[in-house]
């Protein structure tokens, strides 16, 4: 057990729909990083938050956006969703990972 | 882009065969780490190396940091079935503070 809770585990919606993925970090980790997973890939860094302050940007489109909280706890929103945006999201704090969120889109 | 190059990418052996893959970059990292992903599961830190040069056991599990910086590699001695999975590495790389770049993974089969 990583210590990094993500729910749901599992989402199915319609294209153009809107979608919140959570996050909560360890005990004590001010560090979240959001990672995208598509079919047959490798882990695509997206967006890290800091103490809620985000901190560095990868390869997150513009429809996406993600906040920190100051619980620490974090969501991903994704917005306009399209059927290439199926993937597993994973959050994680720095080296440990969730268990990741599944999202199909229809 | 992709600055990781996993390799293999699959690998079929046998049961207590060793195995080994590896990473490379033409970027220097300042940390490697490897993991085990299993099918729709996050991954799993398998090794963490932090310093050029260093060689670090977990078990069956070894891997070793390149002196050059730019490369890692993994090995899985005496496997078993449960070793069946996909092998990341991941790596910090200095220009890119904490976040992670990941390889392209290593699919693992192992026959009984």
């Amino acid at each position: 057990d990583s210590g990094v809770t993500q729910t749901p585990k599992h989402l199915i919606t319609a294209t153009g729909q809107r979608v919140t993925l959570r996050c909560s970090p360890r005990s004590g980790d001010l560090s979240v990083y959001w990672y995208q997973q598509s079919l047959d890939q490798g882990l695509q860094f997206l967006i890290q938050y800091y103490n809620g302050e985000e901190r560095a940007k990868g390869n997150i489109l513009e429809r996406f956006s993600a906040q920190q909280f100051p619980d620490l706890h974090s969501e991903l929103n994704l917005s306009s969703l399209e059927l290439g945006d199926s993937a597993l999201y994973f959050c994680a704090t720095d080296s440990f990972f969730g268990q990741g969120t599944r999202l199909t889109v229809v | 882009g992709q600055q990781l190059n996993q390799s293999p990418q699959s690998m079929f052996i046998q049961e207590g065969e060793d195995v080994s893959m590896n990473c490379t970059s033409s970027s220097i990292f300042n940390t490697w780490l490897w993991y085990k992903q299993d099918p729709g599961e996050g991954p799993v830190l398998l090794i963490a190396l932090y310093k050029a040069g260093e060689l670090t056991s977990n078990g069956r599990l070894t891997a070793q940091f390149g002196i050059t910086r730019k490369d890692s590699f993994l090995n899985i001695s005496a496997s078993i079935p449960s070793d069946v999975g996909i092998y990341f590495c991941a790596g910090r790389l200095l220009t890119s503070g904490s976040r992670l770049t990941f390889g392209e993974g290593t699919q693992l089969t192992v026959n009984p």
